[in-house]
């Protein structure tokens, strides 16, 4: 089927606002992460799932971000009282399996605060 | 913390010259992945190596995994126009927490 999917590719918001990133993996992916890219750098880890489980979520920044995947397939994540700092490429992967499985990545959503 | 390391972090290259990058881990490695993300694509899986002193091949793309599970090289044998992107390197570590590494951008002339 369709790789992963990502929603909005673009996203610009005003400081303060909150954000909603939604992806869409894979069918039948058991795992969803979520990477924060900057521009020329690697992808960071954000958050990771395993089902509806969130299996590690020490990449998360800061208690402003949080991600939930409640039945175990699409997932969102959340930036509230956005800040300009919060301005990157965010990215979602899925995996057949656990992290030692190849990871898909969506196209990415290009957050902009202003 | 654990880092990954990648270098060079650009590298300038004529078509049908050879290319290297490396990526060296502060800590042992479960794995390591490579990916290769093309200018603004997304990040695509190459390859993934488990195994101590692993070697692997692709067409033109030789990959291996060091000894200690603390460093992994990627080469290419003359290189295309085609192979223009930025490569990473990615590894967990035993506890299952996983690291990209800065990457390497190769550009080809033609």
């Amino acid at each position: 089927g369709a790789g992963v999917s990502q929603s909005p590719r673009y996203k610009v918001t005003k400081r303060g606002q909150d954000v909603a990133l939604r992806c869409d993996p894979i069918s039948g992916h058991v795992s969803l992460y979520w990477y924060r890219q900057a521009l020329g750098q690697g992808p960071e880890f954000l958050t990771y799932f395993n089902y509806e489980a969130q299996q590690d979520k020490s990449g998360l920044p800061n208690d402003r971000f949080s991600a939930e995947r409640p039945e175990g397939s699409i997932s969102t994540l959340t930036i509230q009282r956005t800040e300009q700092r919060d301005s990157a490429m965010y990215r979602c992967a899925s995996s057949l399996g656990g992290p030692l499985d190849e990871q898909y990545f969506g196209p990415g959503t290009r957050l902009t605060v202003t | 913390g654990q880092q990954v390391m990648q270098i060079p972090q650009y590298q300038h290259v004529q078509e049908g010259e050879d290319f290297t990058t490396y990526c060296n881990s502060s800590t042992t490695l479960s794995n390591i992945q490579w990916y290769k993300q093309r200018p603004g694509g997304h990040p695509v899986f190459l390859i993934q190596l488990v195994k101590s002193g692993e070697v692997k091949k692709q067409k033109r793309l030789t990959f291996q995994f060091g000894e200690a599970k603390k460093n992994s090289s990627l080469h290419i044998t003359a290189t295309q126009t085609t192979d223009v992107g930025t490569y990473f390197c990615a590894g967990i570590d035993n506890f299952n927490k996983f690291y990209f590494g800065s990457g390497t951008k190769l550009n080809v002339k033609p």
